[in-house]
């Protein structure tokens, strides 16, 4: 069963600083890997999609990274702003039926918080 | 830019009594979840819809729940007697599920208190 890790949990830094938020996952038969930002009582909004055979997707200031065989992404996210104070979530999609049906395994999240 | 819309956004039941919670997914996406997430805790997977039938469902599952797609935009999850363990936040994404990227948007969400 897959299981996803966060680390660090939370993080609070200064504005203006380049950060990376860790993501690791048990299983390497992934078919895409996503990370997602969560507002505090909120749904999630989709930041990033990698497919297993990407390495990288960009996206304004935000990289992730993937490294399916060793079970790691990450993501960095340039030059921070309070405006990126979140919960941060990764989450896997096992490639089982071809990747649509299945659901995704979330790991807890990193909560971060850019201080002015 | 289309999104997914949840209702209610809160939802209040006694013990045993039987909740809907609804959703209108993307349109033109073929694949439709549901996700729960208890306070403080992780995001899980509960079902996964496709083509007028469940594809996948989780442990979380079991008979107290079902889904439908009663018409050509809703897509609903039933809770036939809730219990004080189902008050959570529900999530309903949706995904185009064609060309093999499969990214998932997700609703607002819908949090259900079981009293």
């Amino acid at each position: 069963k897959q299981e996803v890790t966060q680390i660090p949990a939370a993080l609070s830094v200064p504005e203006g600083e380049n950060l990376v938020l860790n993501c690791s996952f048990t299983d390497s038969a992934i078919y895409n890997l996503q990370w997602f930002r969560q507002d505090p009582g909120k749904g999630l909004t989709s930041l990033l999609l990698i497919q297993s055979s990407q390495r990288e997707q960009t996206s304004g200031r935000l990289n992730a990274s993937l490294d399916k065989s060793s079970g790691r992404s990450t993501l960095y996210i340039a030059a921070s702003q309070p405006g990126d104070s979140a919960t941060y979530l990764c989450a896997t999609q096992e490639g089982d039926s071809g990747g649509g049906a299945d659901g995704l395994t979330f790991g807890k999240g990193t909560h971060l918080i850019i201080q002015p | 830019e289309p999104e997914v819309t949840q209702t209610p956004s809160h939802q209040v039941t006694q013990m045993g009594q039987e909740v809907i919670l609804r959703c209108v997914p993307i349109s033109n996406h073929l694949y439709f979840y549901w996700y729960r997430q208890i306070l403080g805790q992780k995001v899980e997977f509960l079902v996964s819809f496709y083509n007028n039938e469940i594809s996948e469902k989780s442990e979380i599952f079991d008979d107290q729940f079902s889904v439908e797609r009663p018409d050509g935009s809703n897509f609903t999850l039933k809770i036939r007697s809730t219990k004080l363990e189902d008050s959570a936040m529900y999530f309903c994404a949706s995904t185009p599920g064609q060309g093999g990227k499969n990214e998932q948007f997700f609703g607002p969400g819908t949090r259900l208190t079981v009293l």
